[in-house]
């Protein structure tokens, strides 16, 4: 069976800290894994994704992450948080269909001053 | 490209009545997809629709829901005799093949939120 495991509810750091939000999956195959952020009052927008290659995935608003398979992790960081990176956040993989997308509960993100 | 668009963005209903819910995919897209994602969980898959044909249901679409997507552009959503359980964010997907081992990426509208009283 697949599934991912988004382990923390909740995080909160402190704004210009570095982060990591953990995640973890169940996959018989090489998954395609990826992370979107969810805003209030916003769509889910794609922060990167993860199918082959190298294991350290560049995305967009200076996130990264990095494929363990090893672990079965897929954990995404930042060096730097911002205020404006307070949200919502995805883990998921594409399901054996091809196309339906499996997502985690989420983390929600809060940035203290 | 304007993104994928819905509407209406918020609807409240009461139970047993029935609501349609439309999505405007990004325009070259012929693939679209419906998820439902309730409070405290992340999005679960619905539906998908390559152009115009339905290709799969998930088993969370019970009898009462039906999506369209005539002409293979917008697609709609309809929830027959709601119930309280159906209350949730309803969102709708976008995509484009994009060929080769290149993963096609999802865009997401903004999401219907429903309540039903």
């Amino acid at each position: 069976a697949q599934s991912v495991t988004q382990p923390d509810i909740h995080i909160t750091v402190s704004e210009g800290a570095s982060l990591e939000l953990r995640c973890n999956y169940s996959y018989g195959a090489t998954p395609y894994l990826f992370w979107y952020v969810q805003s209030p009052g916003q769509g889910l927008q794609l922060l990167l994704k993860y199918f082959s290659g190298d294991t350290l995935v560049q995305g967009i608003k200076g996130f990264e992450a990095e494929f363990k398979r090893s672990q079965s992790s897929f954990n995404l960081r930042k060096p730097s948080v911002h205020w404006s990176d307070a949200a919502e956040y995805f883990c998921g993989l594409e399901s054996n269909s091809g196309y339906a997308l499996n997502f985690g509960k989420g983390t929600s993100l809060l940035v203290t001053p | 490209d304007t993104g994928v668009s819905q509407d209406p963005r918020h609807k409240i209903t009461k139970r047993g009545q029935n609501v349609t819910f439309r999505c405007d995919p990004i325009s070259e897209h012929n693939r679209l997809y419906w998820y439902r994602q309730t409070l405290g969980q992340g999005p679960e898959f619905l539906t998908y629709f390559q152009n115009e044909a339905q290709l799969e249901k998930s088993r969370l679409l019970s009898d009462r829901f039906s999506a369209e997507r005539p002409k293979g552009s917008f697609s709609t959503l309809e929830i027959q005799r709601t119930e309280q359980g159906d209350s949730a964010m309803y969102l709708c997907a976008s995509s484009s093949p994009s060929g080769g081992l290149i993963q096609e990426t999802q865009y997401f509208g903004p999401g219907t939120r429903l309540l039903v009283l």
